[in-house]
């Protein structure tokens, strides 16, 4: 069965802090894919990323930074000069992929507050 | 950009009743999902469809059916409403593609009471 690990269930930071938000996974399928979705208060989630298994390269877009370590089956999601903005609740998610469905095992989430 | 709505974002029910949940996406996607969120235990799967008519169960099925007559809609059914199923649910598609795990993308939400 599938898992993924969000240890921290809440990070506080101030503004211009850098927040590293961790996610582990378990899987035995050779072939899969994480992403990260992010929930502002509104609700509504917004994808941010998607990693297949055999792409170990980081990723950064803006201040957002993705560490994919398949050694150590995370794939953490680091925010550099938080904003204000950044509040939200954020989920790791792994997709399957020998399954030939496209569905999601999501973490339990880490909310995150920045203050100003 | 993709466009998931949902039909309502709040409602509040009675024990017993039959409660029916919409949702629509506009970009002719294969895949549709169900989840519901509740504090603690993040975001758990309903049911699925993968075509018009088809319907796999998810992770937490029991006291939940689906309906997929058109492939931009996918309903989700609360037989007899429990006060046990007040919760955030969260409806999802995205592209087929055997393998390739396309992104889901997610409506607002309903937020739906059981009294």
């Amino acid at each position: 069965a599938q898992k993924v690990t969000q240890a921290q269930t809440e990070i506080s930071v101030v503004e211009k802090e850098d927040v590293t938000l961790d996610c582990v996974y378990e899987t035995r399928d050779t072939t899969y894919y994480l992403f990260w979705y992010k929930q502002p208060p509104s609700g509504e989630l917004v994808f941010l990323i998607r990693r297949n298994s055999f792409d170990e390269q980081n990723e950064i877009s803006g201040r957002y930074s993705w560490n994919f370590q398949k050694s150590t089956s995370s794939f953490n999601f680091t925010i550099t000069a938080s904003q204000v903005v950044d509040s939200a609740v954020y989920f790791c998610a792994l997709s399957g992929g020998n399954s030939g469905y496209s569905t999601l095992t999501f973490g339990k989430g880490t909310m995150l507050l920045v203050s100003p | 950009d993709v466009k998931v709505t949902q039909s309502s974002r709040y409602l509040v029910k009675r024990t017993g009743e039959k409660v029916f949940l919409e949702c629509v996406q506009d970009m002719d996607h294969e895949n549709m999902f169900w989840y519901r969120q509740d504090p603690g235990l993040g975001l758990r799967l309903i049911y699925f469809s993968y075509d018009v008519k088809m319907k796999e169960k998810g992770d937490i099925p029991e006291g939940y059916s689906v309906s997929r007559e058109k492939k931009e809609r996918f309903s989700l059914i609360l037989e007899s409403a429990s006060t046990n199923q007040t919760s955030m649910y969260l409806c999802a598609s995205s592209l087929t593609g055997l393998y390739s795990n396309q992104p889901q993308h997610f409506g607002d939400g309903t937020r739906l009471s059981i009294l």
